[in-house]
């Protein structure tokens, strides 16, 4: 199963853009980049995935570097309501898993 | 409508005892899981069923065991009831197995 290593803390401006980094350098060639977020103590929520090309939703961005090896999601113009823990997790598609490091905690600030 | 469900979200229990957590989805998908998110806030896969069979069961002790009636429903059996296992406890399913999951609100457990 493919590691994911995040730095454990940011800090952002709200109205600003939040970027978090991720690492991921022993992903596989078939192995999807998902990005969770943990609002406090809810379920986990799904914010966005991707192979290899960047990806848009009405939530954030999603850039992945060419080598695959590395990934960063964008939210655009962070909200309070966007601090929250986010995970970066490598999905083993044969079994589903998520493993879910320590994530980064985003703390927007007004 | 709430997409995937748990009962109780509360739960106080003795050491000991048996209890049960049930979880619905009406998402209409293949698969459903449990992860356990422990006092240090990690979460951690316990298991999977896609199409009501058993998938992953991640070294979890048998005093845990998962039982899914239809594919709607995963609950989730536990006996003899430790200390240790006070955490909360989701649910979740997807599609899939290599689709994004929905995760429900937890089930906060408390063994005392």
């Amino acid at each position: 199963d493919a590691k994911t290593t995040q730095p454990p803390s940011m800090d952002c401006a709200e109205g600003r853009a939040a970027n978090l980094p991720c690492n991921h350098s022993t992903i596989s060639g078939n192995e999807y980049v998902y990005w969770y977020r943990q609002i406090h103590s809810q379920g986990p929520q799904y914010i966005i995935h991707g192979l290899k090309n960047n990806e848009t939703n009405e939530m954030a961005s999603l850039i992945i570097t060419e080598d695959r090896k590395s990934s960063t999601l964008i939210l655009p113009h962070a909200t309070l309501r966007d601090t929250a823990v986010y995970y970066c997790i490598v999905l083993n598609s044969n079994t589903g898993k998520l493993i879910f490091g320590q994530g980064t905690t985003l703390q927007v600030k007004p | 409508d709430t997409a995937v469900s748990q009962t109780p979200k509360y739960l106080v229990t003795q050491m000991g005892n048996d209890k049960s957590i049930k979880c619905e989805q009406n998402l209409g998908h293949d698969t459903m899981y449990w992860y356990k998110q422990d006092s240090k806030k990690f979460l951690k896969i316990m298991f999977s069923y896609n199409n009501k069979e058993l998938i992953i069961n991640e070294t979890v002790p048998n005093r845990f065991s998962p039982k899914s009636p239809d594919k709607a429903h995963l609950n989730l059996h536990i006996n003899s009831l430790e200390l240790g296992d006070s955490a909360v406890y989701f649910c979740a399913s997807s599609r899939s197995l290599n689709t994004e999951a929905f995760f429900g609100q937890g089930t906060r457990l408390t063994v005392v």
